[in-house]
């Protein structure tokens, strides 16, 4: 079945520090992929998103590029911030009557001043 | 604009009770999702309204789920004679348009229950 992997936390970072949160993905077709950050009291919200090979998403400082051969979706930042503190999902999706997300389990990020 | 609310925030129940969960979705958006989360994992999918047709349930755990969305706005999530392991977090999403996917799922805050 569909289903997303990803690296297990927590991560702990120091401020400034390049960030990568590894996920890859198993599924049939050509999903959508998605990172949705939970930040401390909040709710899920989308981060960034890539519909379709080598497509490269990107928000606030992060980046994932879609790469279909090696069916992976890494999270990316070059200098993390006290404020990314927060629990990271990778997520797919087909879209149409299947439009529901899976998710990874998440990674919980923690950086440091 | 207003986001997506929930009630009630929090839910502390007796085993065997029945429960209600309450999803306000963002005015005018078509697909409506819920999802479940257990502690320290990611949501999993339960089932998906687009207006007020259930197209997928696939994902309900078992009979005593049930969910509606009467006139494709507010949607009711009742679970009968809880268990202890219905205890979870459960999410509420909303998207724009027909089936999900591609378009941005905006979530609540969810529902925190707790079976005791």
């Amino acid at each position: 079945g569909n289903s997303v992997t990803q690296m297990e936390g927590p991560v702990t970072l120091s401020e400034e520090a390049f960030l990568t949160i590894n996920c890859t993905y198993t599924a049939t077709g050509y999903p959508s992929l998605f990172w949705y950050v939970q930040y401390p009291g909040e709710g899920l919200q989308l981060l960034l998103k890539a519909t379709k090979a080598d497509d490269k998403g990107s928000n606030k400082g992060f980046e994932a590029t879609y790469r279909k051969e090696t069916t992976s979706f890494h999270l990316e930042k070059g200098s993390v911030q006290v404020s990314d503190s927060a629990v990271y999902f990778c997520a797919l999706s087909y879209g149409g009557s299947q439009g529901n997300l899976i998710f990874g389990k998440g990674t919980k990020l923690s950086v440091k001043p | 604009g207003a986001g997506v609310s929930q009630s009630p925030r929090y839910k502390v129940a007796k085993r065997g009770q029945d429960v209600a969960l309450r999803c306000d979705p963002i005015s005018g958006h078509v697909s409506l999702f819920w999802y479940q989360q257990a502690l320290g994992q990611g949501p999993e999918f339960l089932t998906y309204f687009q207006n007020e047709a259930q197209l997928d349930k696939s994902g309900l755990p078992s009979d005593r789920f049930f969910a509606e969305r009467p006139e494709g706005s507010v949607s009711t999530l009742k679970i009968q004679r809880t268990q202890q392991e219905d205890s979870a977090v459960y999410l509420c999403a909303s998207s724009k348009l027909a089936g999900g996917g591609v378009d941005t799922q905006y979530f609540g805050p969810g529902t925190r229950l707790t079976v005791l």
